[in-house]
């Protein structure tokens, strides 16, 4: 168990639908991380947000948008759902100081757009 | 743009055998490099890093060798068993923040 917590793990939903994501990181860790795990593309980072603010932004569409908040669990939205959104996002968190260091992920939250 | 990348997508061995997966970085300013191994229905799970300043780190039952004059990384599995058998990324920290993945090698242990 890496500690971080995703819900849900599955999400089953219709095109142009709206949902969200949750993430708790490991207890004591600043940053959270978004990745996109699909067949085709592997594993893509979407952004990062470190103490509340996002800290780096990867290919994230704009129909998705995400934040942290005080508590620093961090919640994922992706809007406007397509079917090419399918696939399972992963977060992971890493430690106090904000820079790269081994990431801890979750088990992903497996999305299926219908 | 740069990425990283895998020569071999399934690799298969006996169980015992010593395992090498390898990787391919495009970036030589990349800094850091992580190797991760994930499971059916899990995330990743790390399992290695290592520095641009290292050119070998162990842990247990695996070394990570860095090669920066032909920018290559290889994981080595030893006396590698049935629960090595799942897919296993290269990473390398090479914008930043960033962690760039590479496409994955699927390990098979043949018991």
């Amino acid at each position: 168990d890496s500690g971080v917590t995703q819900t849900p793990k599955h999400l089953i939903t219709a095109t142009g639908q709206r949902v969200t994501l949750r993430c708790s990181p490991r207890s004591g860790d600043l940053s959270v991380y978004w990745y996109q795990q699909s067949l085709d593309q592997g594993l893509q980072f979407l952004i990062q947000y470190y103490n509340g603010e996002e800290r780096a932004k990867g290919n994230i569409l704009e129909r998705f948008s995400a934040q942290q908040f005080p508590d620093l669990h961090s919640e994922l939205n992706l809007s406007s759902l397509e079917l090419g959104d399918s696939a399972l996002y992963f977060c992971a968190s890493s430690g106090p100081t904000g820079n790269i260091e081994k990431l801890f992920f979750g088990s992903g939250t497996q999305l299926s757009v219908l | 743009g740069e990425s990283v990348g895998l020569h071999l997508p399934t690799l298969s061995v006996q169980e015992g055998d010593n395992s090498i997966i390898n990787c391919a970085y495009s970036n030589s300013a990349s800094d850091y490099f992580i190797w991760y191994k994930q499971e059916s229905g899990k995330g990743p799970q790390f399992i290695i890093d290592i520095r641009s300043n290292m050119d070998k780190r162990q842990g247990q039952r695996v070394t990570v060798l860095l090669n920066k004059t032909v920018k290559h990384l290889s994981l080595q599995i030893a006396a590698t068993q049935p629960g090595d058998s799942a897919v296993y990324f290269c990473a390398e920290n090479n914008a930043g923040n960033m962690l760039t993945f590479g496409g994955g090698t699927r390990l098979m242990v043949k018991p």
